[in-house]
């Protein structure tokens, strides 16, 4: 079955600064790509998601590119603010289906002040 | 527009109990899916229910159930709860299932 694998499982940057996150997926047959945050005590939280169609998608300070070949996936968060403080979460599905979702093991992103 | 809701939010069972958690997913959404959160193993999906069938199972014993009823809202039970069952458990609905997941905050069950 699909098996995603998420690098680093924590990271720490200065407000202002950028943060990557990068993600490798198993099975070719994937097709979507989700992004998750989530914070204390609340359910994850969809910050952005790619089809496999598309090698690259951005909404204001996210972005997330996908090299299908290699099989890697990567969130980018630009000039970081301390509410972007949280769990993010990558992920992939089959069939473009947001059903059946394999879970990376989760970034823990700090920022400091 | 009313999110994802999972009642109750928190839970204590025994072992050896049952356990039925809700789902209500937003309105007009028809696919639920169900996911285990541990520290441990992350987020697992469970199963997923569309139009009142199951379309979608994942690797879990068969004391893990689920039904959907005729107006999308979602139950899933527990049987015979063991220790290692304590998690919080989230529902996700989505319109059909090809679209965005949205999550519910969860119902966190410890099992003592």
């Amino acid at each position: 079955g699909e098996n995603v694998e998420q690098h680093p499982s924590t990271l720490s940057v200065q407000e202002g600064d950028s943060a990557v996150i990068k993600c490798t997926y198993s099975d070719s047959a994937s097709n979507y790509f989700p992004w998750y945050k989530q914070e204390l005590g609340k359910g994850p939280q969809l910050i952005i998601d790619i089809r496999s169609n598309v090698g690259e998608k951005k909404d204001q300070r996210i972005a997330v590119t996908l090299n299908k070949t290699a099989k890697h996936f990567s969130l980018h968060i630009t000039e970081t603010q301390p509410e972007d403080s949280a769990v993010y979460f990558c992920a992939a599905s089959m069939g473009g289906s947001a059903s059946k979702i394999i879970f990376g093991s989760g970034t823990r992103l700090s920022i400091r002040p | 527009k009313a999110g994802v809701t999972q009642t109750p939010r928190y839970l204590i069972k025994t072992r050896g109990q049952q356990v039925t958690l809700s789902c209500s997913p937003i309105s007009g959404h028809r696919s639920v899916s169900w996911y285990q959160q541990t520290p441990g193993q992350g987020l697992q999906f469970l199963f997923e229910y569309f139009s009142e069938t199951q379309r979608n199972k994942g690797n879990f014993p068969g004391r893990f159930s689920g039904r959907q009823f005729s107006n999308s809202r979602s139950e899933m039970n527990v049987s015979t709860l063991e220790l290692g069952d304590s998690a919080l458990y989230l529902c996700a609905s989505s319109l059909q299932g090809d679209t965005e997941a949205f999550f519910g905050q969860g119902t966190r069950l410890t099992v003592v």
